[in-house]
């Protein structure tokens, strides 16, 4: 499969504990993003990364989330002290930089459920 | 600021016949214009876009949409519906003008083919 690669597909987690979700984006997209999705709404941007530079963060990105790409291939999320309101689909997707205004490719999430 | 919205919670449709899903936008330069499609427990599937060019944008599946500068819109139509087109359907938008690589989602639009 050659699609983007979300894992875990579900995670439960106690409020208060920390979670880390990690992305694999399609081999030789060179952008990377994050959006989280909540029931009956659609995707909000989180932040892009650009090879290994996180290039933009929108102001849902709370001090406790942060996201790194450290070699320009895979990514983490992690989410701090975790609060219910965090319960929510985590998505990534991937694209290809050197063709100008290419559309983005989706993975099929993390589902997030804090309790 | 940019902005998508879809005015219908739920389209239903006979198969058979033709189907629109409505789409307006609010950017403060160009538009770049997406459709994307999410299955139950699948991630975002990208249908069409609309960079420049020809107002009629063909795309997968059969689907097609048609940009209109003048009334901001851009609506997501098949001549033609089939019962596996149920599914939950998002515009989204990027203001070209501003650098910004995020795409605001609308709040989606669920479409439902009864045989």
């Amino acid at each position: 499969d050659t699609g983007v690669s979300q894992d875990p597909r579900h995670k439960i987690t106690k409020r208060g504990q920390n979670v880390t979700f990690r992305c694999d984006p399609i081999s030789e997209h060179n952008r990377l993003y994050w959006y989280r999705q909540t029931l009956g709404q659609g995707p909000e941007f989180l932040t892009y990364f650009q090879n290994e530079a996180q290039l933009e963060k929108s102001r849902l990105l709370s001090d406790r989330f942060s996201a790194e790409r450290p070699k320009g291939s895979f990514s983490t999320l992690e989410i701090q002290r975790t609060e219910q309101g965090d319960s929510a689909m985590y998505l990534c997707a991937s694209s290809l930089v050197r063709q100008l205004n290419t559309e983005a490719f989706f993975g099929q999430g993390t589902r997030l459920t804090v309790v | 600021a940019q902005s998508v919205a879809q005015p219908e919670d739920q389209v239903n449709v006979a198969e058979g016949n033709p189907l629109t899903v409505k789409c307006t936008y609010s950017v403060s330069g160009n538009p770049y214009l997406f459709w994307y499609v999410q299955y139950p427990n699948r991630g975002l599937q990208f249908l069409l876009k609309y960079i420049t060019g020809d107002n009629l944008v063909k795309g997968s599946y059969g689907f097609e949409a048609e940009f209109n500068k003048s009334q901001t819109s851009f609506h997501l139509k098949k001549p033609s519906a089939l019962v596996s087109d149920s599914a939950l359907y998002f515009c989204a938008v990027r203001d070209s003008d501003t650098g910004r690589r995020a795409l605001t989602f609308g709040s989606g639009t669920r479409l439902q083919v009864q045989p």
